[in-house]
């Protein structure tokens, strides 16, 4: 069985400070995904990394997948209160699977 | 049309009842997706439909059945469910069927916010 564990758990942060959230495998993935999900709505998808060592950027946001492609971060510069919710990373194991392996969440607070 | 529909957004329900939760995309995806997501538990997969065929049911009680009338279209109807159904139930589908070379983006519906009690 493929785990994603995905730290930290909870952040809570000031307007303006930067964070990393990540999340870690033992197993290698084709593809990663990462989404953002507010309160009583379904997640977004915000980015798909499929290199090994691939950079993406989303205006504040940045996404990294490991050289190895078991780990991914996400980094965000100067949060936005816009930016609390519920971020989830989901790994597919292999290209034409139907499952997605999801991480436990991080659940971002920024605070004005 | 870029989005995934469900309705309704909230339903309360008794033990007894019969209801259906619905799910509408209009972007040509012939695979779709029911999870159950509890609160702050990321979601759990239920059923998939590929090209309007069952894929995968993930042990789920026989008190939730899936239908998929069309390419466009999926329901989960509920009977005799029991309050630890309660949840949010997400929809999603994607763009390619299993076998191609997909990297299994999903896009999700609003969810429908279900209460049994």
């Amino acid at each position: 069985t493929q785990l994603l564990e995905q730290s930290p758990q909870f952040l809570s942060i000031q307007e303006g400070e930067n964070l990393t959230v990540y999340c870690n495998s033992s197993s290698v993935f084709s593809s990663l995904q990462w989404y953002r999900q507010e309160p009583g709505e379904g997640p977004v998808l915000l980015v798909t990394v499929v290199t090994g060592g691939e950079v993406k950027k989303l205006k504040r946001l940045t996404f990294q997948f490991g050289d190895a492609r078991k780990d991914s971060s996400l980094h965000i510069t100067a949060a936005q209160p816009g930016d609390t919710g519920l971020y989830l990373c989901a790994g597919n194991a292999r290209a034409g699977s139907y499952q997605l392996t999801f991480g436990k969440g991080t659940k971002l607070s920024v605070i004005p | 049309d870029t989005e995934v529909t469900q309705t309704p957004k909230h339903l309360v329900m008794g033990m007894t009842n019969k209801k259906s939760l619905k799910c509408e995309q209009h972007m040509g995806h012939r695979a779709m997706y029911w999870y159950k997501q509890k609160a702050k538990k990321p979601p759990e997969l239920m059923f998939v439909y590929s090209y309007e065929k069952l894929s995968i049911n993930e042990s789920v009680p026989s008190r939730f059945s899936p239908e998929c009338p069309n390419s466009s279209l999926l329901n989960l109807h509920l009977h005799a469910l029991q309050p630890e159904d309660s949840a949010l139930y997400l929809c999603a589908s994607r763009v390619d069927p299993p076998g191609d070379s997909s990297y299994n983006e999903q896009f999700f519906g609003p969810g429908t916010r279900l209460t049994v009690l």
